[in-house]
């Protein structure tokens, strides 16, 4: 089957806008993961879902970052009134596995690259 | 809180050489899993590699071994027979549940 697919796979913003980037996570999969990757860095956690239900959210960095997964399967990450610290690649990931195990393979898609002008 | 090291932003290797990535990571929790991945300039992220705080025997995949070293908190990639695709960014991970935290990376260059 396909791999985690994101959506857009670039985005220009301008200062003030509102931005939704899209997670189409592997079938069946019922953990989904959003990071945040600056340039030069590792990802840092965002938020995490295990079917519907946003379990973790301590990785937004305010509250114009926001998260939902409503069906459990597809996630939409949107960003409202963008700064450009905004500027990030937005990797999603998934995983078959639930919290409580430390062997936590997660897929990863290939990010959306946002840049805010 | 947990923390992941990695002091080598950039290497560079032979090609048909072995290479070794190391990380270095801080946690009370006794269980815990560690995670290599590799990141081409594609951008996309490819699990390696995985060693659990319980497993007893270093985990290998193909060209891939996990130096693990749990009493220094170690958990060292070592590359063998270098070849010119290796060229990426390796990271290190850990979860101890359900997220992962990464370190800063290291960027691999093969050179012919």
């Amino acid at each position: 089957g396909a791999g985690v697919s994101q959506s857009p796979r670039y985005k220009v913003a301008k200062r003030g806008q509102d931005v939704a980037l899209r997670c189409d996570p592997i079938s069946g999969h019922v953990s989904l993961f959003w990071y945040q990757q600056a340039l030069g860095q590792g990802p840092e956690f965002l938020t995490y879902f295990q079917n519907e239900a946003q379990l973790d959210k301590s990785g937004l960095p305010s509250d114009r970052f926001f998260a939902e997964r409503p069906e459990g399967s597809v996630s939409t990450l949107k960003i409202q009134r963008t700064q450009q610290e905004d500027s990030a690649v937005y990797l999603c990931a998934s995983s078959s596995r639930t919290s409580g195990s430390s062997y936590n393979e997660q897929f990863f898609g290939p990010g959306t690259r946002l840049t805010v002008l | 809180a947990q923390k992941i090291t990695q002091t080598q932003p950039g290497m560079f290797v032979q090609e048909k050489e072995a290479v070794t990535l190391d990380c270095t990571y801080d946690t009370s929790d006794p269980s815990y899993g560690l995670f290599w991945y590799k990141q081409p300039s594609s951008g996309e992220m490819i699990f390696l590699i995985y060693q659990g705080s319980y497993d007893q025997q270093n985990a290998t995949e193909g060209r891939y071994s996990l130096n693990f070293q749990k009493a220094r908190k170690s958990a060292n990639l070592v590359i063998s027979a270098s070849q010119l695709g290796d060229s990426a960014m390796y990271f290190c991970a850990m979860s101890n549940d359900y997220k992962l935290s990464f370190g800063a990376g290291t960027t691999v260059t093969v050179r012919a």
